[in-house]
């Protein structure tokens, strides 16, 4: 079956260090992936886009690079801050499903202080 | 530019009932997807219309259905509404149509209406 996994449902880590998300996915031929962050009560805002024959995606302290042997896409904020505090989704846009594109159940991240 | 915009923001129903949802995308974006949003089943695409034309249907029932008019806005109606429809229903526009894989394809959200089905 058709799956898009984000490795945890939640991230707690150390303000200042790097945080990485992993969105994992079987079974789709990918377009392109994206990642949008969702605080609470508010609709998601996207981020990035990186395509399939792109490695790597990087948006100030953003980077995302993209696998396609590992199915496989990894999203790192680095020098995070209590304001990167959010949950992320990873959204797989793929020309193989009626569902044009998939989203993650998404990783809650929070930056403690 | 002014955002995606939802109305209602919230909406209580009970079951049986009907539900229309409203979404004005950004200025000059033609393609308007509309998305479930529940804890248990995460972000569900439910279609999208670009240029009056439904393009793409997620696997959701025909009591799901949508429209979009000639100046891009969209509505979205849910028919004889079961506990089940209880979710957070998500717009979102772009400028092209989000299956061709392109840069316009970046998709602006809207804040969404939180219906509570009771």
């Amino acid at each position: 079956s058709q799956k898009i996994e984000q490795n945890s449902e939640a991230l707690n880590i150390q303000e200042g260090k790097t945080a990485t998300l992993t969105c994992n996915y079987t079974n789709y031929s990918p377009a392109y992936l994206q990642w949008y962050r969702q605080d609470p009560g508010r609709g998601p805002v996207f981020l990035l886009l990186i395509r399939e024959n792109e490695k790597e995606k990087r948006k100030e302290r953003l980077k995302v690079t993209f696998d396609t042997t590992l199915k496989q896409s990894l999203f790192h904020i680095t020098a995070s801050q209590p304001a990167d505090s959010a949950t992320y989704l990873c959204a797989l846009a793929t020309y193989s499903s009626a569902s044009k594109i998939i989203f993650g159940s998404g990783t809650r991240l929070s930056i403690r202080p | 530019k002014a955002g995606v915009t939802q109305t209602p923001r919230y909406l209580i129903k009970t079951r049986g009932q009907q539900v229309t949802l409203s979404c004005s995308p950004i200025s000059g974006h033609r393609s308007v997807s509309w998305y479930q949003q529940t804890p248990g089943q995460g972000l569900q695409f439910l279609f999208e219309y670009f240029s009056e034309t439904q393009r793409n249907k997620g696997n959701f029932p025909g009591r799901f259905s949508g429209r979009q008019f000639s100046n891009s806005r969209s509505e979205m109606n849910v028919s004889t509404l079961e506990l089940g429809d209880s979710a957070l229903y998500l717009c979102a526009s772009s400028l092209g149509e989000t299956s061709l894989g392109t840069s316009t394809d970046t998709q602006y959200f809207g804040p969404g209406t939180r219906l509570t089905v009771l």
